[in-house]
């Protein structure tokens, strides 16, 4: 088993609606979650990170944790064209400071 | 302020040659990270760095890949020699807590 994993995709929504990205981690014990988006060609972009469980929000981004579900989500309202990228979800593992990342979802925001 | 640098942006070498990245970390970032990142796939951690001293190089390759951090700032990430398989993004990072990184643009490596 994967210590993040995430459907690689391409997850394809219409321009306004909801993207809703997932992903799963091995280690029980992670307390620290990332969320990075990549442009083709371009490095990782720090865009949310969440601790506790429950929802954080900051703009149109939300990020969800649930524990004991070992399960984070990103949902991205109002989706653009420009949101179209790939997002890396990351997890605090090792009992440290190892940060390890799932491959990663397509994302494609069609007009 | 001045995000985290790193050159050469492109580097293309043919197999059996060394290579070397720089990377210059954001001001007052003591905690330095090489990645590597192969196409499809999320970085992957070669060496992470608590000022001078490297604290986690399990999965950095020691029989061709070296890494050094003098003086605790910048750092040189060097493979000698080079296979066709080290064909990748190298990604330089720094964080100022234990777990915020923030990415270089990376140095993306072709091997012929």
């Amino acid at each position: 088993q994967k210590e993040v994993e995430q459907n690689s995709g391409p997850l394809s929504v219409p321009e306004g609606a909801i993207a809703s990205l997932n992903c799963t981690y091995s280690d029980r014990g992670s307390q620290s979650f990332f969320w990075y988006r990549q442009y083709s060609g371009k490095s990782p972009e720090l865009i949310m990170f969440i601790y506790s469980n429950g929802d954080k929000e900051d703009g149109r981004f939300t990020a969800q944790l649930n524990k004991a579900s070992q399960y984070v989500s990103l949902l991205i309202r109002d989706s653009q064209p420009s949101d179209s990228a790939t997002y890396l979800c990351a997890v605090i593992t090792g009992g440290g400071n190892k940060l390890t990342f799932g491959t990663g979802t397509q994302l494609k925001v069609e007009l | 302020e001045a995000g985290v640098v790193q050159s050469p942006r492109y580097k293309i070498i043919e197999k059996k040659q060394p290579v070397a990245f720089w990377c210059n970390p954001i001001s007052g970032h003591n905690t330095l990270y090489w990645y590597l990142q192969n196409l499809g796939q999320g970085p992957e951690l070669l060496i992470r760095y608590e000022n001078e001293e490297a604290v986690d190089d399990s999965q950095l390759p020691k029989d061709r890949f070296s890494a050094e951090r003098l003086k605790g700032v910048d750092s040189t990430l060097k493979i000698q020699p080079a296979e066709l398989g080290d064909s990748a993004v190298y990604l330089c990072a720094s964080s100022f807590t234990a777990d915020t990184q923030y990415f270089g643009p990376g140095t993306r490596l072709t091997v012929l």
